[in-house]
């Protein structure tokens, strides 16, 4: 069936330093979606990417969708204590979302 | 407030019995998803409804059934024939099934089984 992977699985940084986390799917996506859970939480939506290539920003959080849309990125710069929490991506598939399995941020003030 | 609510938020019952989790939606979406969460797999889909009075399998529907009579409500019940029960499920609603909406998400139920 339809996957979708991220990369890495966990990640500790310092506080003020930066974060990436990638996200590849086994097939050609309609869209992209970015969610973000808060421990103990529920994830909630942060932004969807439609276009071949595009590229958003959102203050300190740039997410990018891949030419071929099949993968698709989340960079944060200068990380806060704030950002803690794990990021999910999920891919537009035929009447559902396919969720990938997320990446842990940790950050160390 | 408009949203979409889960009960209760912790669950705790004996092997072998059956349960129903709560999910309630008053944001007039038409799509309904449950979904299991565990440690580190992220989450996986067990059923979802495009619409009311319809539903369909997602990847881990075995030991799991669900209905939708009603527009606002989707219910899951966890059978005794699920063979890992305790988990974090989430249910979670969309405008439409088309996917190109954003999902909201209840608060959770986190169900434990002994």
């Amino acid at each position: 069936g339809q996957q979708v992977m991220q990369i890495p699985q966990y990640q500790h940084v310092q506080e003020g330093e930066d974060f990436t986390t990638y996200c590849n799917s086994s097939t050609t996506l309609s869209n992209i979606q970015w969610y973000k859970q808060r421990p103990g939480g529920h994830p909630v939506f942060l932004i969807q990417l439609v276009k071949s290539g595009e590229v958003k920003k959102q203050k300190r959080l740039t997410f990018q969708f891949g030419e071929a849309k099949k993968n698709s990125s989340l960079h944060i710069t200068a990380t806060q204590t704030t950002d803690v929490g794990t990021y999910f991506c999920a891919g537009g598939a035929t009447n559902k979302l396919i969720f990938g399995t997320g990446t842990l941020l940790a950050v160390q003030p | 407030d408009g949203g979409i609510t889960q009960s209760p938020k912790y669950l705790f019952r004996k092997e072998g019995q059956n349960v129903t989790l709560s999910c309630e939606q008053n944001l007039n979406h038409d799509a309904m998803y449950w979904y299991r969460q565990d440690p580190g797999q992220g989450l996986r889909l067990i059923y979802y409804s495009q619409i009311v009075n319809d539903f369909q399998k997602g990847d881990i529907a075995e030991g799991y059934s669900v209905s939708r009579e009603k527009k606002e409500s989707f219910p899951l019940t966890v059978t005794s024939a699920q063979k890992n029960p305790t988990a974090f499920y989430l249910c979670a609603s969309m405008r439409t099934a088309t996917s190109n909406t954003e999902a909201f998400f209840g608060q959770g139920t986190r169900l434990t089984v002994v």
